[in-house]
Parts: structure tokens; C-alpha cells; sequence
């Protein structure tokens, strides 16, 4: 049977489409959302952040959305493109020391 | 600028034996992190050094794995004995300082791919 944790969530864009991966965070007391992107052979890469006390904040062709109540976060990713397919992982600065707490990541996939 | 560096980009070793791998952070980065990746899970926070001082090592497994970082640059972790369990992809990442309330970015390495036969 499949294990539980080895198969990514992933989802398959068009390129030239909008992209939106949510995200669960555990840690009503964490600072700072960050979002990064994995690509094949390389580490994260930091995309954007958010601190706790915005609902959004934009980047370029970027948007990530904070919602505390429900302790949800979302990264939009506009006009999706072939070199934005990666893995993508939210990250929540869970103390003080900068300690980051991952989620289990989304794979993204773009066709043309 | 150089980034953080790991090495060896892969090892892969028999279980029992022992494997030490390396990160160099940027330059001048007080805070250097271990993070690992376990077969697609998750990335976990194993520890982190401020200068040569284990800050927090609440994610290290078991008393097989040893990290130092002797002189505040690089940064050693060795597994030994290692088991099977320890295969996955061990990340370094550095940051500059910590400012109260600050991001705190950090900047991550390639990533050490382990496997343990």
C-alpha cells in the first residue's frame, strides 16, 4: 500500500494560468510565513514573507495571503510559468532563534 | 557573493558506518542551520548554531548524530553509526543576525543527499 508522507500533493497549471497553493500552519504564535521554492538538485529558495500582522503582501507576480483565523496561508502565483514548476514549501518562523517549521510541500507542475 | 555550500552533494554509505557532512554558510553569518528531508516529508529543523554555540538542538534524532562548528565558520554533522532511516536530504542555511521581530532570512545550500544501504 502507499505510505502516508511519500507522494507530494501536486498541481498541474498551464502555463500562462494562475497559480494557488494553500497551506496549514500549526503555531498561532509564529511570527513571520515564508514561503520558498525547490527546485531539482538545489535547495529552498526564499520566495516571500509575510509577517503576522498583514493579511497580504505582494511580490512580483507573487501574492501571499494570511489568514490567522483560520491559520491558512496561500501563495498566488500570476501567469504561471515552465521555470515555476518546483516544489514549493510554507515555512513558519516558529521562535525567537529564527527556527523554521516546514509543511509538507506542494509539488507544482506547469504545461504548455 | 557565494552562497552557502554543502558537501559531498551525495553519499552513500553502508548502514553502520559513518558519514560526516560539511557547510560552509556565507561569510559572516553568525547563524547557521542543519535541516533534513526525510523520503518527501517534510523539511525538519534538526538544530541551530549561533557562532560556535549550539543555540537549540531540540530536532536532533538520537545521540548518532554530532554537530560542531569549532571556530563560528563551518559547520560539521556526522552520523554515526548510521541506519537506514537517517537516508534523506540534509540542509544547511545561514543568516546573518537576528533582529527581534525581524524575518531573519535565511539562505539555504544545495543539500546533502544521503542514502543509507
Amino acid at each position: 500500500g502507499e505510505s502516508v508522507g511519500l507522494h507530494l500533493p501536486t498541481l498541474s497549471v498551464q502555463e500562462g494560468d494562475n497559480s494557488i497553493i494553500n497551506c496549514a500552519y500549526s503555531n498561532s504564535a509564529s511570527d513571520y510565513f515564508i514561503w520558498y521554492k525547490q527546485e531539482s538538485g538545489k535547495g529552498p529558495q526564499f520566495i516571500i514573507d509575510i509577517r503576522s500582522n498583514m493579511d497580504k503582501r505582494q511580490g512580483q507576480r507573487v501574492t501571499v495571503l494570511l489568514n490567522k483565523t483560520v491559520k491558512h496561508l496561500s501563495l498566488q502565483i500570476a501567469a504561471t510559468q515552465p521555470g515555476d514548476s518546483a516544489v514549493y514549501f510554507c515555512a513558519e518562523k516558529s521562535d525567537s532563534w529564527g527556527k523554521l517549521q516546514f509543511g509538507a510541500g506542494t509539488q507544482v507542475v506547469v504545461t504548455p | 557573493e557565494a552562497g552557502v555550500t554543502q558537501f559531498p552533494s551525495h553519499s552513500v554509505i553502508e548502514k553502520g558506518q559513518t558519514v560526516t557532512l560539511r557547510c560552509d554558510p556565507i561569510s559572516g553569518h553568525d547563524n547557521l542551520y542543519w535541516y533534513r528531508r526525510v523520503m518527501g516529508k517534510e523539511i525538519k529543523f534538526l538544530l541551530h548554531f549561533v557562532k560556535e554555540s549550539k543555540q537549540d538542538e531540540s530536532g536532533m534524532p538520537n545521540n548518532r548524530f554530532l554537530a560542531e562548528r569549532t571556530g563560528g565558520t563551518y559547520s560539521t554533522l556526522k552520523v554515526q553509526p548510521a541506519e537506514l532511516e537517517d537516508s534523506g536530504v540534509y540542509f544547511c542555511a545561514s543568516s546573518q543576525h537576528i533582529l527581534a521581530g525581524g524575518p531573519n532570512e535565511q539562505f539555504f545550500g544545495p543539500g546533502t543527499r544521503l542514502t543509507v544501504l
